[in-house]
């Protein structure tokens, strides 16, 4: 009963690196998003998914692009990471967007430097 | 930017006293979800208002969506040191039930023993 998974807990990156946030749920949910967290800012959505083939921006969505490999999985990848990216990033599904609860993963701790 | 609002951004209790956080959009919400993170944790759905005037309990805990569904409120009464953590607030436009939740930066809480 996983929920919502996210790999990597932790990532160091230097300025300029690439790399894939993974994030996969076990509960059939249509809808999955991502968001940052940054201290005082909340969370903010990067960009979301309302179906399988579908993805649209978020409030953030810049120096970050998403795939939705299909229903159960969701990646967030950062092309060229800069030290403003250093947040928690965090996966979550709901079973539609709106009205319905959205479910976290545990985060992924993300440092640039 | 951030259409939903929360005050006070941080609240120091002191146990077993009561508290009131407040979630204020400037437009009319169709529903408004309240979820709990504890530190290093990811936020965890804790209930759902969708009525006009609603109000609900959890144990210690009472929400409440306002009348003109454009505020809700969290109250804590006789805090806990279980208590601590941020508190979110999010809601969905009005006329919108399958737009994307809106969430507030949340109020953080501490409790002192």
């Amino acid at each position: 009963n996983a929920g919502v998974t996210q790999t990597p807990k932790f990532q160091v990156l230097k300025t300029g690196q690439s790399m894939t946030l993974q994030c996969a749920q076990d509960m059939n949910h249509n809808s999955m998003y991502w968001y940052r967290q940054d201290p005082g800012m909340g969370l903010r959505l990067i960009y979301y998914s309302a179906s399988e083939g579908t993805t649209d921006k978020g409030e953030v969505p810049n120096g970050y692009n998403v795939s939705r490999l299909n229903k159960r999985e969701f990646s967030l990848r950062l092309e060229s990471a800069a030290p403003s990216q250093t947040s928690v990033y965090f996966c979550a599904s709901s079973p539609r967007e709106g009205r319905f609860p959205q479910h976290f993963g545990d985060g992924t701790r993300l440092s640039i430097l | 930017g951030q259409q939903v609002m929360q005050i006070p951004q941080y609240q120091h209790v002191q146990e077993g006293e009561d508290f009131t956080t407040y979630c204020n959009s400037s437009t009319t919400l169709s529903n408004i979800q309240w979820y709990k993170q504890r530190p290093g944790g990811h936020p965890v759905f804790l209930i759902q208002l969708v009525k006009s005037g609603e109000v609900k309990k959890q144990k210690r805990l009472t929400f409440q969506f306002g009348e003109a569904k454009k505020n809700s409120s969290l109250h804590i009464t006789a805090t806990q040191t279980t208590d601590v953590g941020t508190y979110f607030c999010a809601g969905c436009p009005s006329g919108d039930s399958w737009g994307k939740l809106q969430f507030g930066a949340g109020t953080q809480v501490v409790v002192t023993p």
